[in-house]
Protein backbone atom coordinates (compact mmCIF):
# COMPACT_ATOMS: atom_id res chain seq x y z
CA UNK A 1 0.00 0.00 0.00
CA UNK A 2 1.53 3.38 -0.99
CA UNK A 3 -1.33 5.46 0.86
CA UNK A 4 -2.26 6.98 -2.66
CA UNK A 5 -6.02 5.60 -3.88
CA UNK A 6 -7.41 6.58 -7.09
CA UNK A 7 -11.28 6.02 -8.10
CA UNK A 8 -12.69 5.06 -9.50
CA UNK A 9 -10.76 1.24 -10.61
CA UNK A 10 -12.20 0.94 -14.06
CA UNK A 11 -14.71 2.74 -16.12
CA UNK A 12 -15.79 2.80 -19.81
CA UNK A 13 -16.65 5.55 -21.88
CA UNK A 14 -18.33 6.30 -25.32
CA UNK A 15 -16.34 8.18 -27.69
CA UNK A 16 -17.04 12.15 -27.22
CA UNK A 17 -17.70 11.89 -23.60
CA UNK A 18 -16.23 13.51 -20.69
CA UNK A 19 -14.12 11.70 -18.04
CA UNK A 20 -12.88 12.49 -14.47
CA UNK A 21 -10.63 10.58 -12.77
CA UNK A 22 -10.09 11.07 -8.76
CA UNK A 23 -6.78 10.90 -7.03
CA UNK A 24 -6.15 11.28 -3.33
CA UNK A 25 -2.74 11.94 -2.23
CA UNK A 26 -0.53 10.65 0.14
CA UNK A 27 -0.67 11.83 3.94
CA UNK A 28 2.00 15.16 3.87
CA UNK A 29 2.59 15.10 0.06
CA UNK A 30 2.20 18.93 -2.16
CA UNK A 31 2.64 17.55 -5.49
CA UNK A 32 0.90 15.07 -7.66
CA UNK A 33 1.50 13.90 -11.37
CA UNK A 34 -0.61 12.25 -13.82
CA UNK A 35 0.42 9.71 -15.99
CA UNK A 36 -1.36 7.69 -19.20
CA UNK A 37 -0.12 4.07 -19.45
CA UNK A 38 -0.88 2.70 -22.57
CA UNK A 39 -0.74 -0.98 -23.08
CA UNK A 40 2.95 -2.57 -23.28
CA UNK A 41 4.31 1.19 -22.93
CA UNK A 42 5.72 2.95 -20.12
CA UNK A 43 3.83 5.51 -18.15
CA UNK A 44 3.89 9.24 -20.32
CA UNK A 45 3.64 11.95 -18.05
CA UNK A 46 0.65 14.49 -18.52
CA UNK A 47 1.35 17.15 -16.22
CA UNK A 48 2.28 17.77 -12.35
CA UNK A 49 0.45 19.89 -9.59
CA UNK A 50 2.34 21.54 -7.12
CA UNK A 51 0.57 23.32 -4.06
CA UNK A 52 -2.60 23.71 -6.46
CA UNK A 53 -1.16 25.17 -9.32
CA UNK A 54 0.28 23.42 -12.75
CA UNK A 55 4.17 23.51 -12.92
CA UNK A 56 4.24 21.19 -15.44
CA UNK A 57 3.09 19.75 -18.43
CA UNK A 58 3.94 16.57 -21.56
CA UNK A 59 3.02 16.39 -24.97
CA UNK A 60 -1.25 15.99 -24.48
CA UNK A 61 -3.96 18.50 -25.83
CA UNK A 62 -5.63 20.92 -23.77
CA UNK A 63 -8.93 18.53 -23.18
CA UNK A 64 -6.65 17.29 -20.71
CA UNK A 65 -6.65 19.25 -18.02
CA UNK A 66 -6.09 19.22 -14.01
CA UNK A 67 -6.90 19.93 -10.79
CA UNK A 68 -5.47 20.43 -7.25
CA UNK A 69 -7.21 21.20 -3.92
CA UNK A 70 -6.51 23.04 -0.79
CA UNK A 71 -6.18 19.03 0.63
CA UNK A 72 -3.59 17.74 -2.11
CA UNK A 73 -6.18 15.58 -3.65
CA UNK A 74 -6.68 16.12 -7.68
CA UNK A 75 -8.07 14.97 -10.69
CA UNK A 76 -8.01 14.72 -13.78
CA UNK A 77 -10.31 15.78 -16.51
CA UNK A 78 -10.22 14.51 -20.11
CA UNK A 79 -12.99 15.80 -22.51
CA UNK A 80 -14.03 14.87 -26.26
CA UNK A 81 -12.78 11.09 -25.57
CA UNK A 82 -11.58 9.66 -28.38
CA UNK A 83 -10.50 5.96 -28.65
CA UNK A 84 -6.83 6.24 -28.04
CA UNK A 85 -7.17 7.78 -24.83
CA UNK A 86 -8.10 4.54 -23.73
CA UNK A 87 -5.23 3.34 -21.33
CA UNK A 88 -4.41 3.40 -17.61
CA UNK A 89 -4.37 6.61 -15.85
CA UNK A 90 -1.63 6.52 -13.05
CA UNK A 91 -1.51 9.40 -10.19
CA UNK A 92 1.90 9.72 -8.24
CA UNK A 93 2.14 11.74 -5.26
CA UNK A 94 5.66 13.22 -3.81
CA UNK A 95 6.78 15.46 -1.52
CA UNK A 96 7.81 18.54 -3.74
CA UNK A 97 11.06 20.40 -2.98
CA UNK A 98 11.83 23.80 -3.87
CA UNK A 99 12.56 23.99 -8.26
CA UNK A 100 16.14 24.74 -8.97
CA UNK A 101 17.05 23.08 -5.52
CA UNK A 102 17.69 18.83 -6.47
CA UNK A 103 14.41 18.16 -7.72
CA UNK A 104 11.68 16.40 -6.09
CA UNK A 105 11.80 12.76 -3.77
CA UNK A 106 10.71 9.56 -4.90
CA UNK A 107 6.74 9.36 -5.95
CA UNK A 108 4.46 7.25 -4.70
CA UNK A 109 2.15 5.56 -7.17
CA UNK A 110 -1.98 4.97 -7.10
CA UNK A 111 -3.14 1.79 -9.03
CA UNK A 112 -4.72 3.51 -11.67
CA UNK A 113 -8.08 4.12 -13.09
CA UNK A 114 -8.10 1.45 -16.24
CA UNK A 115 -10.21 3.56 -18.88
CA UNK A 116 -11.54 1.70 -22.06
CA UNK A 117 -13.17 4.02 -24.89
CA UNK A 118 -15.68 2.13 -27.10
CA UNK B 1 14.48 16.21 -24.88
CA UNK B 2 14.77 13.36 -22.15
CA UNK B 3 14.23 9.69 -23.37
CA UNK B 4 15.07 6.50 -21.46
CA UNK B 5 15.54 3.32 -23.19
CA UNK B 6 15.34 0.34 -22.14
CA UNK B 7 17.10 -2.67 -24.34
CA UNK B 8 15.09 -6.10 -23.47
CA UNK B 9 11.52 -6.07 -23.98
CA UNK B 10 10.79 -9.23 -22.35
CA UNK B 11 12.99 -11.23 -20.48
CA UNK B 12 12.74 -15.37 -19.50
CA UNK B 13 15.05 -16.60 -16.71
CA UNK B 14 15.36 -19.78 -14.64
CA UNK B 15 15.22 -19.55 -10.98
CA UNK B 16 18.74 -18.79 -9.45
CA UNK B 17 19.90 -17.33 -12.98
CA UNK B 18 21.87 -14.07 -12.73
CA UNK B 19 19.67 -10.94 -14.19
CA UNK B 20 20.27 -7.37 -15.79
CA UNK B 21 18.05 -5.23 -17.41
CA UNK B 22 19.82 -2.46 -19.42
CA UNK B 23 18.74 1.21 -19.06
CA UNK B 24 19.87 4.66 -20.65
CA UNK B 25 18.54 7.50 -20.75
CA UNK B 26 19.06 10.66 -22.85
CA UNK B 27 19.97 14.04 -21.00
CA UNK B 28 22.58 16.70 -21.20
CA UNK B 29 22.24 17.74 -16.84
CA UNK B 30 22.51 16.01 -13.54
CA UNK B 31 19.82 13.87 -13.20
CA UNK B 32 17.87 11.72 -10.59
CA UNK B 33 17.51 7.77 -11.60
CA UNK B 34 14.97 4.91 -10.54
CA UNK B 35 13.57 1.58 -11.31
CA UNK B 36 10.00 0.77 -10.03
CA UNK B 37 8.51 -2.45 -10.63
CA UNK B 38 5.00 -3.42 -11.10
CA UNK B 39 3.81 -6.92 -10.03
CA UNK B 40 1.33 -8.58 -11.45
CA UNK B 41 -2.36 -6.74 -10.54
CA UNK B 42 -0.68 -4.34 -8.38
CA UNK B 43 0.73 -0.79 -8.41
CA UNK B 44 4.02 0.61 -9.54
CA UNK B 45 6.36 0.49 -6.86
CA UNK B 46 9.83 1.85 -6.32
CA UNK B 47 12.54 -0.90 -5.99
CA UNK B 48 15.78 1.81 -5.72
CA UNK B 49 16.81 5.09 -6.73
CA UNK B 50 19.81 7.13 -6.83
CA UNK B 51 20.27 11.00 -6.32
CA UNK B 52 23.68 11.52 -5.66
CA UNK B 53 27.11 9.89 -4.28
CA UNK B 54 28.16 6.29 -4.28
CA UNK B 55 26.48 4.65 -8.12
CA UNK B 56 26.25 1.39 -6.65
CA UNK B 57 22.89 1.96 -4.96
CA UNK B 58 20.97 -1.17 -3.45
CA UNK B 59 17.52 -1.72 -3.58
CA UNK B 60 14.58 -3.70 -1.81
CA UNK B 61 14.96 -7.73 -2.44
CA UNK B 62 18.29 -7.90 -3.58
CA UNK B 63 18.44 -5.47 -6.39
CA UNK B 64 21.08 -3.45 -6.83
CA UNK B 65 21.71 -0.55 -9.80
CA UNK B 66 24.99 0.97 -10.94
CA UNK B 67 25.17 4.44 -12.67
CA UNK B 68 27.67 5.01 -15.19
CA UNK B 69 27.54 8.71 -16.10
CA UNK B 70 30.11 8.49 -18.79
CA UNK B 71 27.52 5.56 -20.60
CA UNK B 72 24.33 7.68 -19.35
CA UNK B 73 23.44 3.92 -18.16
CA UNK B 74 21.45 2.46 -14.63
CA UNK B 75 21.22 -0.91 -15.14
CA UNK B 76 19.64 -3.01 -12.87
CA UNK B 77 20.91 -6.09 -11.53
CA UNK B 78 19.95 -9.14 -9.26
CA UNK B 79 22.45 -12.19 -8.50
CA UNK B 80 20.04 -15.17 -8.60
CA UNK B 81 16.41 -14.51 -9.43
CA UNK B 82 13.24 -16.02 -8.17
CA UNK B 83 9.96 -16.69 -9.38
CA UNK B 84 8.80 -14.19 -7.08
CA UNK B 85 10.69 -11.55 -9.51
CA UNK B 86 7.80 -11.90 -12.22
CA UNK B 87 6.89 -8.31 -12.43
CA UNK B 88 7.60 -5.23 -15.26
CA UNK B 89 10.23 -2.98 -14.85
CA UNK B 90 10.58 0.16 -15.46
CA UNK B 91 13.58 2.51 -15.95
CA UNK B 92 12.60 6.30 -15.02
CA UNK B 93 14.60 9.71 -14.88
CA UNK B 94 13.58 12.96 -13.72
CA UNK B 95 16.01 15.99 -14.21
CA UNK B 96 17.29 17.86 -10.95
CA UNK B 97 15.32 21.02 -10.32
CA UNK B 98 12.83 19.21 -13.06
CA UNK B 99 8.86 18.45 -13.37
CA UNK B 100 8.77 15.43 -14.59
CA UNK B 101 9.88 11.53 -14.82
CA UNK B 102 10.02 10.11 -17.67
CA UNK B 103 9.70 6.38 -18.22
CA UNK B 104 11.13 3.81 -20.43
CA UNK B 105 8.86 0.75 -22.23
CA UNK B 106 9.47 -1.51 -19.20
CA UNK B 107 10.53 -5.10 -19.87
CA UNK B 108 8.60 -7.78 -18.87
CA UNK B 109 10.75 -10.52 -16.70
CA UNK B 110 9.24 -13.76 -16.38
CA UNK B 111 10.86 -16.25 -13.88
CA UNK B 112 10.60 -20.29 -14.71
CA UNK B 113 10.41 -21.89 -11.18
Amino acid sequence: ETGVTQSPTHLIKTRGQQVTLRCSSQSGHNTVSWYQQALGQGPQFIFQYYREEENGRGNFPPRFSGLQFPNYSSELNVNALELDDSALYLCASSLGLVLGRGGYTEAFFGQGTRLTVV
Amino acid sequence: AQSVSQHNHHVILSEAASLELGCNYSYGGTVNLFWYVQYPGQHLQLLLKYFSGDPLVKGIKGFEAEFIKSKFSFNLRKPSVQWSDTAEYFCAVNAKGGFKTIFGAGTRLFVKA
